[in-house]
């Protein structure tokens, strides 16, 4: 059963400042990694894609991608409130299903 | 240009009734993925279609069904409600078959009472 783990959270971040989110995942084949935002009872938003190993940069976010160690994560710079929401990091497997984890709701706190 | 579309946003039904979810995807993508998303999880994937042909099939029974037309659009069928199948239905588009990005719809959010 292949798998994308993330940690449920609530992950609490003061405003300004950085959060870190992490997934891993079991595929060792997998080639493609979004991370999505998602806020309540809303749909999925795409907000990152890596491909390579390293750091991917888009303005505040950066998308760190370790395939040896099949661990991806995703950097928010100087958080704002308005980043509260839960983030869904997806994979896409060997088999081309993208597979995604169950997301860490994140909290900034004014 | 337009994003995702799906209809409708909200539905009702009864148990035992059947349900048809509509997608229509971005201008040029000929991939659609369907997702099913319960509170406080990730999307579950239903089925997926590229150039209206099923690519992919996830651990769904089989009274879920969908099908792509010529234009790319796509519809989910669920036959005879199971309160369970209260969810959102989400609809991704993509540009290729697999491996880029996809992009979603807003969602309809089904209610099986």
């Amino acid at each position: 059963q292949k798998e994308v783990e993330q940690n449920s959270g609530p992950l609490s971040v003061p405003e300004g400042a950085i959060a870190s989110l992490n997934c891993t995942y079991s595929d060792r084949g997998s080639q493609s990694f979004f991370w999505y935002r998602q806020y309540s009872g809303k749909s999925p938003e795409l907000i990152m894609s890596i491909y390579s190993n390293g750091d991917k940069e888009d303005g505040r976010f950066t998308a760190q991608l370790n395939k040896a160690s099949q661990y991806v994560s995703l950097l928010i710079r100087d958080s704002q409130p308005s980043d509260s929401a839960t983030y869904l990091c997806a994979v896409v497997d060997s088999n081309y299903q993208l597979i995604w984890g169950a997301g860490t709701k994140l909290i900034i706190k004014p | 240009d337009a994003g995702v579309t799906q209809s409708p946003t909200h539905l009702i039904k009864t148990r035992g009734q059947q349900v048809t979810l509509r997608c229509s995807p971005i201008s040029g993508h000929k991939s659609v993925s369907w997702y099913q998303q319960v509170l406080g999880q990730g999307p579950q994937f239903i089925f997926q279609y590229y150039e209206k042909e099923e690519r992919g099939r996830g651990n769904f029974p089989d009274r879920f069904s969908a099908r792509q037309f010529p234009n790319y659009s796509s519809e989910l069928n669920v036959n005879a409600l199971l309160l369970g199948d209260s969810a959102l239905y989400l609809c991704a588009s993509s540009l290729a078959e697999a491996g880029t990005e996809a992009f979603f719809g807003q969602g309809t959010r089904l209610t099986v009472v």
